[in-house]
């Protein structure tokens, strides 16, 4: 089975800095999918981003921007500007081009410092 | 937001006790996921479907069976609840396989 690493169970960051989160993944595959979901308190957990392995350009949502580094098999997330409300858990998710399985990381718990 | 909603919401259960939980969505998506939600494991995913009636096994299937008769339901079913099985639950659905999923808000199962 695949694995999804996150390294960082707890991150904090003052508001309106930048913070990385960190992923890193074992594949032998050439195409696949990569994405990070954040979980609220509130518990429903909601896509950020998303990127294609084939896709050479790092995704970008907003403040929210991948460094998908292929070779090294990371994919960190960065949030620019933090705000109060990013505070959440934050996982890191891959899924193979043809299969139909998700694999998670254990999550990367964030705090945002006012 | 998807259309997604779990119930119920929170459930306590004695040890051998069958429970379902299901999973509605009025988005018509093709696939929908159960995962459970452990601390120190993320999330894992227990089975999914890729239509009515067309189910298969994720990674933590063991003692769980599901239905899917309807495209808008998909039921979880503990035949016999166990302290292991003490999680949260999360239904996901996804338009089709290359889609992104979209979570429930999750059920808190507790078996005593």
């Amino acid at each position: 089975a695949q694995t999804v690493t996150q390294s960082q169970p707890e991150m904090s960051v003052q508001e309106a800095e930048t913070v990385t989160l960190s992923c890193t993944y074992d594949t032998s595959e050439s195409d696949y999918y990569l994405f990070w979901y954040k979980q609220p308190p509130s518990r429903q957990m909601i896509l950020v981003i998303r990127q294609e392995a084939y896709k050479q350009q790092n995704a970008t949502e907003n403040r929210f921007s991948v460094n998908f580094q292929k070779a090294a098999k990371s994919f960190s997330l960065k949030i620019s500007d933090s705000q109060l409300g990013d505070a959440a858990m934050y996982f890191c998710a891959y899924r193979r081009a043809t299969g139909n399985q998700f694999y998670f990381g254990t999550g990367t718990s964030l705090t945002v410092i006012p | 937001d998807a259309g997604i909603t779990q119930s119920p919401r929170h459930k306590v259960t004695e040890t051998g006790t069958p429970v379902t939980l299901r999973c509605h969505q009025t988005e018509n998506h093709r696939y929908m996921y159960w995962y459970r939600q452990d601390p120190g494991h993320g999330l894992r995913l227990i089975h999914y479907s890729y239509g009515v009636k067309d189910t298969d096994k994720g990674e933590v299937s063991d003692g769980y069976s599901v239905s899917r008769s309807k495209t808008e339901d998909f039921l979880l079913t503990l035949e016999s609840a166990t302290s292991s099985q003490t999680s949260v639950y999360f239904c996901a659905i996804s338009f089709d396989r290359d889609y992104e999923q979209y979570f429930g808000p999750g059920t808190r199962l507790t078996v005593t």
